[in-house]
């Protein structure tokens, strides 16, 4: 069975401050991770994606994977309160994703 | 571009009645997923189409869940008869090629069966 967890959270942060949202997953075969932002009721958004070890940044985001430790990870700088939000974080090892449970983020004006 | 379309947003039945969901994907997107996320679990894989072709359809959790792809553009999901614990949300997504990076999501339709 492959697996994805994340912290349910939620996880407050002060506006301004880091955000560090993590994710572990189970299948060794993973070739491709991805983080994806949902508001309430509206559909998951791509944030971002990675497939090599190390760290890729795209503005306030930046996305840490892992590989041997089956770790990923993203960090949002400067948070503020439009980035409250659950982030998934999504597994890709063949043509289909196999998600998290989602980390709900909110950020305190 | 229009998005991926799906329809209708809410729909709320009675157990062991009948409800198709609708996706209509990006217009030349080959490759056709749905998902489904039930109440306080995580969003879940149920099949994917290769234009109207069933790819994978190893996540559907039952026989009372059929899906088609005719002409291989819009996509429908029928559950007959529904169950209670068929309530959730169901995602469609479309991408052009099978990267995730080309991913995109509908805004989801909700199921509640009472």
């Amino acid at each position: 069975q492959k697996e994805v967890e994340q912290n349910s959270g939620p996880l407050s942060v002060p506006e301004g401050a880091i955000a560090s949202l993590n994710c572990t997953y189970s299948d060794r075969g993973s070739q491709s991770f991805f983080w994806y932002r949902q508001y309430s009721g509206k559909s998951p958004e791509l944030i971002m994606f990675i497939y090599s070890n190390g760290d890729k940044e795209d503005g306030r985001f930046t996305a840490q994977l892992n590989k041997a430790s089956q770790y990923v990870s993203l960090l949002i700088r400067d948070s503020q309160p439009s980035d409250s939000a659950t982030y998934l974080c999504a597994v890709k090892g063949g043509q289909n994703f196999v998600f998290g449970p989602g980390t709900r983020l909110s950020v305190l004006p | 571009e229009a998005g991926v379309t799906q329809f209708p947003s809410h729909s709320v039945i009675e157990k062991g009645q009948t409800v198709t969901l609708r996706c209509d994907p990006i217009s030349g997107h080959d490759n056709l997923y749905w998902y489904r996320r039930v109440m306080g679990k995580e969003i879940k894989f149920l099949l994917h189409f290769v234009k109207e072709s069933k790819q994978d359809e190893s996540g559907m959790p039952n026989n009372r869940f059929l899906a088609e792809r005719t002409g291989g553009t819009y996509s429908t999901l029928k559950v007959q008869p529904a169950e209670l614990e068929d309530s959730g949300v169901y995602f469609c997504a479309s991408s052009l090629v099978g990267t995730g990076r080309s991913y995109t999501f509908g805004s989801g339709t909700r199921l509640t069966v009472v």
